[in-house]
């Protein structure tokens, strides 16, 4: 069955470092897709970067970037010069083919320290 | 290019009442996907629709339902309403089946 395991229920970081979220998932399939997405207090989820398992090369978007470790079945997220406006709940997701459905982890509560 | 649209944004009713909630998705976009979260059970999967046919469905009791009309708009419905569905329900479109864009959700209050 595919699963996404995030272990760190709460992380804080002081503005302008860097943090990383973890997250390990397991799946069945070779080619698959993992996201991850952040929800503020509005409760708006925004996806914040994509990553397609045949592609060796980590994804980023501009301060956001991916470790994939995909023998380690990893996928961990790295937040650098951090902003007030990154403080939301973050959740790892894996969808194993398109149009299929998305399961996602239990979420990371991200603080930012002014 | 407006995003997705999910009707009422909030909703209280009492338990062995039904409810539907409304999702309009990006134009364009063809299928349509329901999720509940709670913070027990975190976001899980109810259904997705493409072209108005349920291709994909969760570990829900039949008292969730769902249909997609010819425009993509959705309804999700729950009947026999009980104090365990009060939760946040998403809806989100897709393109390609892959990217989902979210709604701000409805949040249902059983009472």
């Amino acid at each position: 069955a595919q699963t996404v395991t995030q272990s760190q229920p709460e992380m804080s970081v002081q503005e302008a470092e860097t943090v990383t979220l973890s997250c390990t998932y397991d799946t069945s399939e070779s080619d698959y897709y993992l996201f991850w997405y952040k929800q503020p207090p509005s409760r708006q989820m925004i996806l914040v970067i994509r990553q397609e398992a045949y592609k060796q090369q980590n994804a980023t978007e501009n301060r956001f970037s991916v470790n994939f470790q995909k023998a380690a079945k990893s996928f961990s997220l790295k937040i650098s010069d951090s902003q007030l406006g990154d403080a939301a709940m973050y959740f790892c997701a894996s969808q194993e083919t398109s149009y299929d459905k998305v399961i996602f982890g239990p979420g990371t509560s991200l603080s930012v320290i002014p | 290019k407006a995003g997705v649209t999910q009707t009422p944004r909030y909703l209280i009713k009492t338990r062995g009442q039904q409810v539907t909630l409304s999702c309009s998705p990006i134009s364009g976009h063809r299928s349509v996907s329901w999720y509940q979260q709670t913070p027990g059970q975190g976001l899980q999967f109810l259904f997705e629709y493409f072209s108005e046919t349920q291709r994909n469905k969760g570990n829900f009791p039949g008292r969730f339902s769902g249909r997609q009309f010819s425009n993509s708009r959705s309804e999700m419905n729950v009947s026999t309403l009980e104090l365990g569905d009060s939760a946040l329900y998403l809806c989100a479109s897709s393109l390609e089946g892959v990217e989902a864009f979210f709604g701000q959700g409805t949040r249902l209050t059983v009472v």
